[in-house]
């Protein structure tokens, strides 16, 4: 089976441009999050995302925003982007979003770099 | 509020060598507890978890436990290998977070392993 994909893998944008990321989960799970990893560090949390509501959002400005789709398929998208918003993308599929004892597959990233 | 807390890197071993990353954790509750591993330039990949107390998870040769009188679920394997060498990210999760349901992953910076022949 295939695992969470994301696309584009990499992206070059200039400051004050917008951005939209996309995922999509294993089949069958109905819960995405966001994770933005700057370098050097541990992946934060942005959005979770079960059965296209919003269940959970990280300290990130209204600038980010994401919104989930019927097949389950998750869009992250950043407005007016700034260089400190350069950062590995994560998305994250789980089955459900009842619980700590989920477990969270990650999918490879996609790599924005803010010029 | 909740938080990891990992030893620094990088930890440079020889291959064969054993090998203890540490990893310490701050829960307003009793969370889950994780070990993810990151090679260069991918995503992440669960290694390893345990969901309460004294449990021990395990994968391809790593161990941790999950410690709640120290707070802790150091990552350990009797004999490293040179395709060890990746970041190593441990990370909680807790019920019911961010609110009614969820499961926010914390993480902590990360410990890159450096495994030399």
């Amino acid at each position: 089976d295939a695992g969470v994909t994301q696309s584009p893998t990499h992206l070059i944008k200039t400051r004050g441009q917008h951005v939209t990321l996309r995922c999509s989960p294993i089949s069958g799970h109905k819960s995405v999050s966001w994770y933005q990893q700057v370098l050097g560090q541990g992946p934060q949390f942005i959005f979770q995302y079960y059965e296209k509501e919003e269940r959970g959002r990280g300290n990130f400005p209204d600038r980010f925003s994401a919104r989930q789709f019927p097949n389950y398929s998750s869009e992250l998208n950043v407005n007016a982007l700034l260089l400190g918003d350069s950062a590995l993308y994560l998305c994250a599929s789980s089955l459900g979003a009842g619980g700590s004892k989920e477990t969270q597959y990650f999918g490879p990233g996609t790599r924005l770099l803010v010029l | 509020g909740d938080s990891v807390t990992q030893m620094e890197g990088p930890v440079t071993l020889s291959e064969e060598a054993f090998l203890t990353i540490n990893c310490t954790y701050t829960a307003t509750g009793y969370p889950s507890l994780f070990w993810y591993v990151q090679y260069p330039g991918e995503g992440l990949q669960l290694l390893l978890k345990a969901t309460k107390a004294d449990d021990k998870g395990s994968n391809k040769g790593f161990e941790a436990t999950y410690r709640k009188e120290t707070t802790s679920f150091h990552l350990e394997k009797g004999s490293v290998q040179v395709s060890d060498s990746a970041v190593y990210f441990c990370a909680l999760s807790l019920l019911g977070y961010p609110t009614g349901g969820g499961n926010k992953l914390t993480f902590g910076t990360g410990t890159q392993l450096k495994v030399e022949l």
